[in-house]
């Protein structure tokens, strides 16, 4: 089915280790987002891709980096885990960055840092 | 920044029952909003964007209203059932900018 695909769906990290997030969508999309999830929190952004060959901070980036790989694929890195990085992260996709469209999302990631 | 907030955080109502979740965002000058819908552990699940041009969009038993002037949203659950039960997300995108702004969610619990 079409959509907007992550892994892995768990992971659990010790502090200081890194990781990569994967993110591809198969809908044509321009726009990419990564997002995190905390309780009481809301979603709040952390990194997008406008187009393919851009990306700009979101929100929340301190301790992550990010890569647009090509159109279909968007990366989060974490380069040293932190406990303050538990959470649930979604990536998501729209066919523009403004005005007319709404996202898909992907399944989520839930990762853990002890 | 946009601030949306969801009230209340949490309903529980008998099957059959019609409702309304609410929705408010700070800054009026958006362009458009969504609603999500989302089950324990899963990811979200688009069900209806509204246009800034637009008033309300339905789909099925759900209809969903938007009034800028007012900061506010609704979305109207029709005739509700147990599988409606989960949490309800809004976002607001605004018109600078290229992210949406979420609210924390009504977690909607249907007693059968």
């Amino acid at each position: 089915n079409a959509g907007v695909t992550q892994t892995p769906k768990f992971q659990v990290l010790k502090t200081g280790q890194s990781m990569t997030l994967q993110c591809a969508q198969d809908m044509n999309h321009n726009s990419m987002y990564w997002y995190r999830q905390d309780p009481g929190m809301g979603l709040r952004l952390i990194y997008y891709s406008a187009s393919e060959g851009t990306t700009d901070k979101g929100e929340v980036p301190n301790g992550y980096n990010v890569s647009r790989l090509n159109k279909r694929e968007f990366s989060l890195r974490l380069e040293s885990a932190a406990p303050s990085q538990t959470s649930v992260y979604f990536c998501a996709s729209s066919e523009g960055a403004r005005y007319l469209y709404g996202y898909t999302f992907g399944s989520g990631t839930r990762l853990t840092v002890v | 920044k946009q601030e949306v907030t969801q009230i209340p955080a949490a309903l529980s109502v008998p099957e059959g029952e019609n409702l309304v979740l609410n929705c408010s965002f700070t800054d009026s000058a958006i362009y458009n909003l969504q609603w999500f819908r989302q089950d324990p552990g899963k990811g979200l699940t688009s069900l209806l964007l509204i246009q800034s041009s637009q008033r309300e969009q339905t789909s099925g038993r759900l209809n969903a209203s938007l009034d800028k002037s007012s900061g506010r949203s609704t979305l109207y659950i029709a005739a509700s059932q147990p599988g409606d039960s989960a949490t309800y997300l809004c976002a607001a995108g605004r018109l600078t900018g290229n992210q949406f702004y979420f609210g924390t969610g009504t977690s909607l619990t249907v007693i059968p």
